[in-house]
């Protein structure tokens, strides 16, 4: 089975741009998840969704937001990009529940913005 | 409020050594507790996880960790380090909604 794969794997932008990541999960799984990562914050959760629908979402702006396709591939888009949105942002797809289930990462994004 | 802590930013211990890396979560509930581990440039990968069956877990590349409930506490450990465990590691909690919630990570380093 191919991994979680997240396109392009590095962007730079400059402030007030927005930019779209695209994430496309393992195949057969439902649940797909977004976290940013950077050395200050750590790994922080952005939202979750399953069979195209918010579950879940963390304290973020709504500059940030995503959407999942029909067949689970999921977008997330960041708006009026600021200086600290620079950060690692990671996908993770699941097959149903996350709460016991192993969440699989693809290697990420990296977002600069100048 | 719940959390996870994981003690020490930073591990180093020579090859061949035991490896402790410390991890405290605060729940009410036992909830379901993953490490996982990151390698530079890359996403992360799952070690192990305890999701309330046997309390001794073990995982891959020999790692094991055991859940404490007295000590909410899911440490890992592995009884003798080489090179290639050199990356950072990460304890992952669910508190019983759909979502994780990391520790800050802890880069642990291999001395030869």
């Amino acid at each position: 089975k191919a991994g979680v794969t997240q396109t392009p794997r590095y962007l730079i932008k400059t402030r007030g741009q927005q930019v779209t990541l695209s994430c496309s999960p393992i195949s057969g799984h439902r649940s797909v998840s977004w976290y940013q990562q950077t050395p200050g914050q750590g790994l922080q959760f952005l939202f979750e969704y399953f069979s195209e629908t918010q579950r879940n979402k963390g304290n973020f702006p709504g500059r940030f937001s995503g959407r999942q396709f029909s067949n689970s591939r999921s977008e997330m888009n960041v708006s009026t990009l600021e200086l600290g949105d620079s950060a690692l942002y990671l996908c993770a797809s699941s097959a149903a529940s996350i709460s016991y289930n192993e969440q699989f990462f693809g290697p990420g994004t990296r977002l600069t913005v100048l | 409020a719940q959390s996870v802590t994981q003690l020490g930013s930073h591990v180093s211990v020579s090859e061949g050594a035991l490896v402790l890396l410390r991890c405290n979560y605060s729940s009410s509930v036992p909830p379901y507790l993953f490490w996982y581990v990151q390698y530079p440039n890359q996403g992360l990968q799952l070690l192990l996880k305890y999701t309330s069956a046997a309390t001794l877990v073990k995982g891959i590349n020999g790692f094991e960790a055991e859940f404490k409930k007295s000590e909410t506490s899911f440490h890992l450990t592995k009884p003798s380090a080489h090179m290639s465990d050199a990356a950072e590691y990460f304890c992952a909690v669910n508190f019983g909604n759909e979502k994780l919630t990391f520790g800050t990570g802890t880069r642990l380093t291999i001395i030869p």
